[in-house]
């Protein structure tokens, strides 16, 4: 089956981290770039990482530059975010998602790893 | 960032009815837009990608239409399941979502 399935999320206070995690399945991962996408309670799609099949190109949205770092390992087909000095306004659903490489919209979601920030 | 500005924000229909959402560009974007569907709980799910172009799986009951700054998505012979949030995203400047229109079927 094709999916994607995220992990690692939970409670944490501010200004400290959190490792996430995305497991590729039933695709060939290193044919694709990938992006981590959140959603704060309530709120709309946020955009915040991307890197390309072999991470020589790599993008973070102005909200988390600096703090956050994606990364991937082909060969255990996994995504990874480190997210680092974090605040109350990074609490949200975390998603991993695919694109099409040549067209930046988004075919294949996983389910989302909660992140929440507080004292 | 080009900013999405969808409308409305909610809509109801009764089952078997039409809903028609409008999705507006800040600037021109082409055709490069798409839209997804998010039931509660769920992920969002690819529905349409080029303005047109229906992802795979999708009912021809979804249709995306238009180009440049004005786009709709339109769904006919609604069904209870289709109640959602839908969101538009542009990829033609770097990527930006509108804010979502929320869709109760009723």
């Amino acid at each position: 089956e094709v999916q994607l399935v995220e992990s690692g999320g939970g409670l944490v206070q501010p200004g400290g981290s959190l490792r996430l995690s995305c497991a590729a399945s039933g695709f060939s991962f290193t044919n694709y770039s990938m992006n981590w996408v959140r959603q704060a309670p309530g709120k709309g799609l946020e955009w915040i990482s991307y890197t390309t099949s072999w991470s020589k190109t790599i993008y973070y949205a102005d909200s988390v530059k600096g703090r956050f770092i994606i990364s991937r390992d082909n060969a255990r087909n996994s995504l990874y975010l480190q997210m680092n000095s974090l605040r109350a306004e990074d609490t949200a659903m975390y998603y991993c998602a695919r694109d099409r490489g040549s067209d930046w919209y988004f075919d294949l979601w996983g389910r989302g790893t909660l992140v929440t920030v507080s004292s | 960032e080009v900013v999405m500005t969808q409308s409305p924000a909610s809509l109801s229909v009764s089952p078997g009815g039409r809903a028609t959402l409008s999705c507006r560009a800040g600037q021109s974007v082409g055709t490069n837009l798409a839209w997804y569907q998010q039931k509660p709980g769920q992920a969002p799910r690819l529905l349409i990608y080029d303005a047109s172009t229906r992802a795979t799986g999708m009912p021809a009951r979804f249709r995306g239409s238009g180009s440049g700054t004005e786009f709709t998505l339109t769904i006919s012979s609604l069904h209870s399941e289709d109640s959602a949030v839908y969101y538009c995203q542009q990829y033609d400047h770097w990527l930006s979502f509108g804010q979502g229109t929320k869709l109760e079927i009723k």
